[in-house]
């Protein structure tokens, strides 16, 4: 299987930082990798797609990049709404793995 | 819009299974795949096993190999997963969540999981 890391974990940060997120895989996984959000009590909601491809009504803020085994996640000026869970995930090859988890909390 | 609608939470004794269903509105049910995701109380995300609804057709993670099935009805756009053995460990939001699908090579599609259902908390305990 898959295995992937996350790192920091977990974060802390203020209302307008720069936030970045790194994942990396066990192997080489191109640039079949997402990441999701998840808030307290909530489903998980896919934020980018294929390493950098933006899903569509997330804020412009956040962005994707990568490839081959390792990835950024990153958030241009956190806002309030931001502080959440954010998890890596490959689908490069069944079973799809996730990372352990990257939570933003409030500095 | 495109929605998954999970059953309600459900409490079992080990030994025991249990079923939930997901019913999918929104889109064309039998062209997506649905997976199962499940979340153990401030744990992070696992994998359970996907479902082709076409054919219904089946890929598990090793882990549940023998404890899962995953099923479908498509005439109510509706999928199950039900788990067996039930232990205290299996305590956890179960979520669907279906593969939507990008570009595609020779061999393998880009893919992500949207949406998801609003998860259904299953408790074991004696």
């Amino acid at each position: 299987d898959i295995q992937m890391t996350q790192s920091p974990s977990p974060l802390s940060a203020s209302v307008r930082d720069r936030v970045t997120i790194i994942c990396r895989a066990s192997q080489n996984i191109s640039r079949y990798l997402n990441w999701y959000q998840q808030k307290p009590g909530k489903a998980p909601n896919v934020l980018i797609y294929a390493a950098s491809t933006l899903q569509s009504g997330v804020p412009s803020r956040f962005s994707g990049s990568g490839s081959g085994t390792d990835f950024t996640l990153t958030i241009s000026s956190l806002q309030p709404e931001d502080f959440a869970t954010y998890y890596c995930q490959q689908s490069y090859i069944t079973p799809f793995t996730f990372g352990p988890g990257t939570q933003v909390g409030i500095k | 819009q495109v929605q998954l609608v999970q059953s309600g939470a459900e409490v079992k004794k080990p030994g025991a299974s249990v079923k939930v269903s997901c019913k999918a509105s929104g889109y064309t049910f039998t062209s997506y795949d649905i997976n199962w995701v499940r979340q153990a109380t401030g744990q992070g995300l696992e994998w359970m096993g996907r479902m082709n609804p076409n054919s219904g057709n089946t890929d598990y993670a090793q882990k549940f190999q023998g404890r899962v099935t995953m099923t479908r009805n498509t005439s109510i756009r509706t999928a199950y997963m039900e788990l067996s053995s039930l232990r205290s460990d299996d305590t956890a939001v179960y979520y669907c969540a279906r593969l939507d699908i990008g570009d595609c090579s020779s061999t393998r599609c880009l893919n992500w999981f949207d949406p998801w259902g609003q998860g259904t908390l299953v408790t074991v305990s004696s």
